[in-house]
């Protein structure tokens, strides 16, 4: 499986901080993207970065993409109570579907 | 409003019995997905499909069948060959595959009992 990792696990910050949480994939892709879950619901498409890019930004988030360490990061910056929840990293594979990873569970304390 | 919409949202099942998820989209994608979550777990891909009258299987297809007659339709069977049928049942779509942004429903909670 091509199935990413993320880290940490859990995380839990207090509000108007940082928040960064990483994603380690196995093969070679031609995009990776975020996505955000709310406990019990579907998930919601945050950003999408081509293999070509290093770093894109959308509102308060910012991801980066290393191809050579098979890794990207998530920073969510000054950290909003709604913005609790887990998020995921998501690779292609060779044959069009997408990979998930196993989630960072946020928790931002009011 | 456009959107995927899965059905029903919670789903209980006696052992033995086959149940089907259903999962509608008017986004006018060509391709959808199935996929299960289990507590605290990231998802895993059951089935996809790419085009209409074409799917293909994914990591976990054993005791799960689908069909795609219909661009908007995707149902999922739970049949009683899954063993450890209960989870979260997560239906995507997209424009077309790997390469675009997928659009989830709410989801189905499928309980045995």
């Amino acid at each position: 499986s091509q199935q990413g990792e993320e880290d940490p696990q859990a995380l839990s910050i207090q509000e108007g901080e940082n928040a960064t949480m990483n994603c380690s994939y196995k093969t070679s892709i031609n995009n990776l993207q975020w996505y955000r879950q709310n406990s019990g619901r579907g998930l919601v498409h945050l950003i999408l970065i081509r293999s070509n890019e290093r770093e894109k930004h959308s509102g308060r988030l910012r991801v980066t993409l290393d191809t050579s360490k098979k890794s990207s990061s998530l920073l969510i910056t000054a950290s909003r109570a709604a913005d609790t929840a887990s998020y995921f990293c998501a690779t292609d594979a060779a044959r069009g579907q997408f990979y998930f990873g196993t989630g960072t569970s946020l928790t931002v304390i009011p | 409003d456009g959107g995927i919409t899965q059905s029903p949202k919670y789903l209980f099942r006696k052992e033995g019995q086959n149940v089907t998820l259903s999962c509608e989209q008017n986004l006018n994608h060509d391709a959808m997905y199935w996929y299960r979550q289990d507590p605290g777990q990231g998802l895993r891909l059951i089935y996809y499909s790419q085009i209409v009258n074409d799917f293909q299987k994914g990591d976990i297809a054993e005791g799960y069948s689908v069909s795609r007659e219909k661009k908007e339709s995707f149902p999922l069977t739970v049949t009683s060959a899954q063993k450890n049928p209960t989870a979260f049942y997560l239906c995507a779509s997209s424009i077309d595959t790997g390469n675009t942004e997928a659009f989830f429903g709410q989801g189905t909670r499928l309980t045995v009992v």
